[in-house]
């Protein structure tokens, strides 16, 4: 495998279920990334890993979970979700402190919310 | 507080020829990254090319290249020779200054680029 990796590729969940999405990068970085993409809104960034510690939660509802155990996995914890919470979760890792180091991005997971 | 902006949801070009992607920015801070990634249907996302504040020359990878005008606060990508594979969604993102030792990407809504042959 190389690059970024996500799974399940596809979710459909009832709103009592509980699911995770994992994401695994192969690439050596230290810094992982959950974005959320819904239709017709940009891009939004949910939370940051960098070297396996959390450093950035964007206001995200409590049913959305992150678990970082080490630097190239990173998982989501999904329970109790709301039908607007469907969207692709896209999962991203980076390289260091420089800012011209661009993220690599996984293929999503296009969660659906019943 | 920085904000991406696109105001193009949808182009079409024919194929061969090029094509621009509006982006304007607004940030207060001296220093910042511009990305531009591209979306195919398939959902992932494909870095493109980036533009450091401080760069002098404009950027430039293969086909792509960005149309840096700093005083105007714009970074617009241009796409040379388009192809039929060019057919996707194309996002704005910019970097701010002080992250902490990782990239906090900021995305514009995005500009679908249709290619007809």
């Amino acid at each position: 495998e190389t690059g970024v990796t996500q799974t399940p590729r596809h979710l459909v969940m009832g709103m009592t279920n509980k699911k995770s999405l994992k994401c695994e990068q192969h690439l050596g970085h230290n810094a992982m990334y959950w974005y959320k993409q819904s239709a017709k809104k940009p891009l939004e960034l949910m939370f940051v890993y960098n070297f396996k510690e959390q450093t950035e939660n964007n206001s995200v509802p409590s049913r959305f979970s992150p678990e970082c155990p080490n630097s190239s996995h990173l998982f989501l914890h999904l329970h109790t979700l709301q039908p607007e919470d469907s969207a692709l979760y896209l999962c991203a890792s980076s390289q260091g402190e420089d800012r011209h180091n661009e993220q690599f991005f996984g293929p999503g997971t296009r969660l659906t919310v019943l | 507080a920085q904000k991406i902006t696109q105001t193009q949801p949808g182009m079409f070009v024919q194929e061969k020829e090029a094509v621009t992607l509006d982006c304007t920015y607004d940030t207060s801070d001296p220093s910042y990254g511009l990305f531009w990634y591209k979306q195919p249907s398939s959902g992932e996302m494909i870095f493109l090319i980036y533009q450091g504040s401080y760069d002098q020359q404009n950027a430039t990878e293969g086909r792509y290249s960005l149309n840096f005008q700093k005083a105007r606060k714009s970074a617009n990508l241009v796409i040379s020779a388009s192809q039929l594979g060019d057919s996707a969604m194309y996002f704005c993102a910019m970097t701010p200054a002080f992250s902490g030792g990782y990239n906090k990407l900021i995305f514009g809504a995005g500009t679908r680029l249709a290619v007809h042959p």
